[in-house]
């Protein structure tokens, strides 16, 4: 079956530091990939995604690469800020329905 | 534009009471998911409605969970009877629909089920 697997959290750091939040996959087929954010007292939303080996997703910053090699599709941005606090979903689509397999989520906390 | 609507937003019931959730999706969303987010996991798909036909239903518990669209709109998810393991966030999501692409998901606010 699918599955997701992203890294635990919370992560915690300065504002301005570069992050790197990894998630790889198992799916059967040629999933399309997402990144989810909720941010406090607020609805899951979001944040990009790529449906297609080597695509670039990209949003506020944000941006994360599909890699079919390493079935990565882990989410980057060169300098955070106090209001990327949030927690973060990676999620896949794939076979056939379009019902969203999420990972754990990982709790990012930046301090300014 | 109004957003996915969930109702009530928080419940506690009893173990072996029953539960019903509401969700009014987004005015044309031809596609309604119901999610289960039990704490410090990511969302579970329930169920997937396209307009008022059940597209995927594999992980709905269905000795005690049902789910309903009657006219292709509004979806109501029962609990009947709770169990301690049901204590989540349950999520409405919403989609445009279509085979021709992944169209994004709009996500509700969640009711918190509370089960005692």
């Amino acid at each position: 079956g699918n599955s997701v697997t992203q890294m635990e959290g919370p992560v915690t750091l300065s504002e301005e530091a570069f992050l790197t939040i990894n998630c790889t996959y198992t799916a059967t087929g040629y999933p399309s990939l997402f990144w989810y954010v909720q941010y406090p007292g607020e609805g899951l939303q979001l944040l990009l995604k790529a449906t297609k080996a080597d695509d670039k997703g990209s949003n506020k910053g944000f941006e994360a690469t599909y890699r079919k090699e390493t079935t990565s599709f882990h989410l980057e941005k060169g300098s955070v800020q106090v209001s990327d606090s949030a927690v973060y979903f990676c999620a896949l689509i794939s076979g056939g329905a379009d019902g969203l397999t999420f990972g754990k989520g990982t709790h990012l906390i930046i301090q300014p | 534009e109004a957003g996915v609507a969930q109702s009530p937003r928080y419940k506690i019931i009893e173990k072996r009471q029953s539960v019903a959730f509401w969700c009014n999706p987004i005015s044309g969303h031809a596609t309604l998911y119901w999610y289960q987010q039990i704490l410090g996991q990511g969302p579970k798909l329930l169920i997937q409605f396209q307009n008022n036909g059940v597209v995927d239903d594999s992980q709905l518990p269905k000795d005690r969970f049902s789910a309903e669209r009657l006219k292709g709109v509004d979806s109501t998810l029962k609990i009947q009877p709770a169990k301690l393991e049901d204590s989540a966030v349950y999520l409405c999501a919403s989609s445009l629909g279509s085979v021709y692409a992944i169209l994004e998901q709009y996500f509700g606010p969640g009711t918190r089920l509370t089960v005692t």
